[in-house]
């Protein structure tokens, strides 16, 4: 059964500091992993792809890579702002999953202090 | 951007009652899905919802549960019979072939 983690469970740091959220899960036969950003009371945002192919994706400041093999993801979040702070998730889609499920991690909480 | 709309944001509702939550997923999507999150706890899966009919559930989708896509639009969560451990924040979301699109929540407090 395939069991997500996320390290630190919250994080807290100086505005301007460049930082890395872990996630790990037990199963890598995955088809992909997901991070997604959850404001407080909001709904998911989807931030970054990874296809099971590949190490890692760009968008803006962050950066995600993945490890299939070890079963690790982070998401490196550069020169970060206050308007970073929010619970960040991941999320894998296995393999034996065709339906699409996807299994999530309990979530990082960053908060960037000004 | 297109963005998958969920209605209520916020449903109160007495403990045996019914409820519907809707949805409307993006439009060129094949994959439907519901998720909740009890207050605290990790996002958890419910159903799965392709051509039609359920691909998967969850254990938690219970005879107490069912979905329809009534109309080619619109997707619905109905719970039956409300009891007080199913508040939560209820997730639409929706897919093409790969990368989920999620709504923006239906929290559902039941009293």
């Amino acid at each position: 059964k395939q069991e997500v983690t996320q390290i630190p469970a919250a994080l807290s740091v100086p505005e301007g500091e460049n930082l890395v959220l872990n996630c790990s899960f037990t199963d890598s036969a995955i088809y992909n992993l997901q991070w997604f950003r959850q404001d407080p009371g909001k709904g998911l945002t989807s931030l970054l792809l990874i296809q099971s192919s590949q190490r890692e994706q760009t968008s803006g400041r962050l950066n995600a890579s993945l490890d299939k093999s070890s079963g690790r993801s982070t998401l490196y979040i550069a020169a970060s702002q206050p308007g970073d702070s929010a619970t960040y998730l991941c999320a894998v889609w296995g393999i034996y999953n065709q339906g699409g499920k996807l299994i999530f991690g309990q979530g990082t909480e960053l908060s960037v202090k000004p | 951007e297109p963005e998958v709309t969920q209605t209520p944001s916020h449903q109160v509702t007495q403990m045996g009652q019914e409820v519907i939550l809707r949805c409307v997923p993006i439009s060129n999507h094949l994959y439907f899905y519901w998720y909740r999150q009890i207050l605290g706890q990790k996002v958890e899966f419910l159903v799965s919802f392709y051509n039609n009919e359920i691909s998967e559930k969850s254990e938690i989708f219970d005879d107490q549960f069912s979905v329809e896509r009534p109309d080619g639009s619109n997707f619905t969560l109905k719970i039956r019979s409300t009891k007080l451990e199913d508040s939560a924040m209820y997730f639409c979301a929706s897919r093409p072939d790969y990368g989920y699109t999620f709504g923006s929540g239906t929290r559902l407090t039941v009293v």
